[in-house]
């Protein structure tokens, strides 16, 4: 079957940086995306990998190693409006997309 | 009318009773796609569309039906709704090709008693 696996929750101070781990299962890989989405919202894009290594946009990065069925997305200089969830998708062997259940992320001043 | 519109916000609705979903799209893309995203489970695709005139069936399409008459329009509908499709559904839409970044509409609260 196809799994993505990532922590439930995670708590991090403002100011501070934190990284969300994605590990994944799928049939077949066409890229990694992760999303944000605040609570009652709908999810936004973040950052797209589709080759090993780090991608940096901002205050965000997001890292991909394959072999490993592996991804984190760092995020840096934490504000509070960072608080949200944030989701890791796999696109597979069918282009679709395999969410994984998102992490919520609380950030505590 | 900017990006995905879905309607309505939220709704009540009996057990056995008939509901469609509303989604629009002026982004003239391609693909677009219906998910519920339930509490501790991550978003599940029920149905999609690749291009006007066509559809496909998801993860969990039992007791939903799409239809795609249209670039911009991908109604969802509940034949006759049951208390498991309690849920927030999301229309979302991409342009298609490689890098199919998704674009999601606000969703819709539905509770079925």
């Amino acid at each position: 079957g196809q799994n993505i696996d990532q922590p439930t929750e995670m708590t991090a101070t403002e100011g501070a940086i934190v990284q969300i781990n994605c590990t994944y299962q799928t049939s077949g890989f066409n890229g990694l995306f992760w999303y944000q989405q605040h609570a009652g919202e709908a999810p936004t894009f973040l950052s797209y990998n589709v080759l090993d290594g780090l991608e940096e946009k901002g205050r965000f990065s997001s890292f991909l190693s394959r072999s490993k069925g592996y991804s984190y997305l760092l995020l840096k200089e934490l504000q509070m409006k960072d608080s949200a969830s944030y989701l890791c998708a796999v696109r597979d062997s069918n282009y679709q997309l395999i969410w994984g259940a998102g992490t919520k992320l609380i950030i505590k001043p | 009318i900017a990006g995905i519109t879905q309607a309505p916000t939220s709704q009540i609705l009996a057990a056995g009773r008939r509901m469609t979903l509303r989604c629009t799209q002026d982004m003239r893309h391609n693909a677009m796609y219906w998910y519920r995203q339930d509490l501790g489970l991550g978003l599940r695709l029920i149905h999609y569309s690749n291009t006007a005139g066509t559809t496909g069936k998801g993860e969990v399409p039992d007791g939903y039906s799409v239809s795609r008459a249209n670039t911009d329009d991908f109604p969802l509908t509940l034949a006759s709704a049951v208390p498991s499709q309690t849920s927030v559904y999301f229309c979302a839409s991409s342009a298609g090709g490689a890098y199919n970044e998704q674009f999601f509409g606000p969703g819709t609260r539905l509770t079925v008693l």
